[in-house]
């Protein structure tokens, strides 16, 4: 374990469902990331969380729904998905600044059929 | 506009041969340059960064060629083991910016 934890690893839902998946980080890392990995494409910055405040959205269709409720927990929310949003979905945290890094969870892989 | 590009999308290489993946960026008020390595099932994981203030850095069988006037930088794996075989993103960042940009991930195959 990278000391970055999501869950749960594999998603299946349908286009009508609601669900969460949830990143967990004991690193004391002060800032957390949304990514999205799709076959082929870079890394998608989805959002950006520093001290529990979002300082980034980027572009993200409003079916997908960030909550950031400590510095150690995030979440998406998800509900009427689409097949193309079918992907792996990386958590990351860092310590506040990008320069040490990034800290990444093993990520969710969501299927939407 | 893709603030890095990376080359080539993918590598295959003889076990004990170099393996070298390349990557150019446009802004250069990025300070910061990592490499992450990513196995199937896997998040990406930090395998080495360089600052600007140095043309390479060394860690292991891992070197980052550095090139600030021609905006590149570029992966050497010397004596490249199937261990290896891996997705590998290079990123640019800056403090002031908050968040990486990674390049597009080179998919290395090492025959053993």
């Amino acid at each position: 374990e990278t000391g970055v934890t999501q869950t749960p690893r594999h998603l299946v839902m349908g286009m009508t469902n609601k669900k969460s998946l949830k990143c967990e980080q004991h690193l004391g890392h002060n800032a957390m990331y949304w990514y999205k990995q799709s076959a082929k494409k870079p890394l998608e910055l989805m959002f950006v969380y520093n001290f529990k405040e979002q300082t980034e959205n980027n572009s993200v269709p409003s079916r997908f729904s960030p909550e950031c409720p400590n510095s150690s927990h995030l979440f998406l929310h998800l509900h009427t998905l689409q097949p193309e949003d079918s992907a792996l979905y990386l958590c990351a945290s860092s310590p506040g600044g990008v320069n040490y890094g990034y800290t990444f969870g093993s990520g969710t892989r969501l299927t939407v059929v | 506009q893709q603030q890095v590009k990376q080359s080539p999308q993918s590598l295959i290489v003889q076990k004990g041969g170099i393996s070298i993946i390349n990557c150019a960026y446009e802004n250069t008020a990025f300070d910061y340059f990592p490499w992450y390595q990513q196995f199937p099932g896997k998040g990406p994981a930090l395998l080495i960064a360089i600052r600007p203030d140095v043309s390479e850095k060394k860690e292991g069988r891992f070197t980052i060629s550095f090139n600030k006037s021609a905006k590149q930088f570029s992966l050497h794996i010397m004596d490249s083991q199937p261990g290896d075989s891996a997705t590998y993103f290079c990123a640019a960042s800056s403090n002031n910016f908050n968040k990486f940009y990674f390049g597009s991930g080179t998919k290395l195959n090492v025959k053993p």
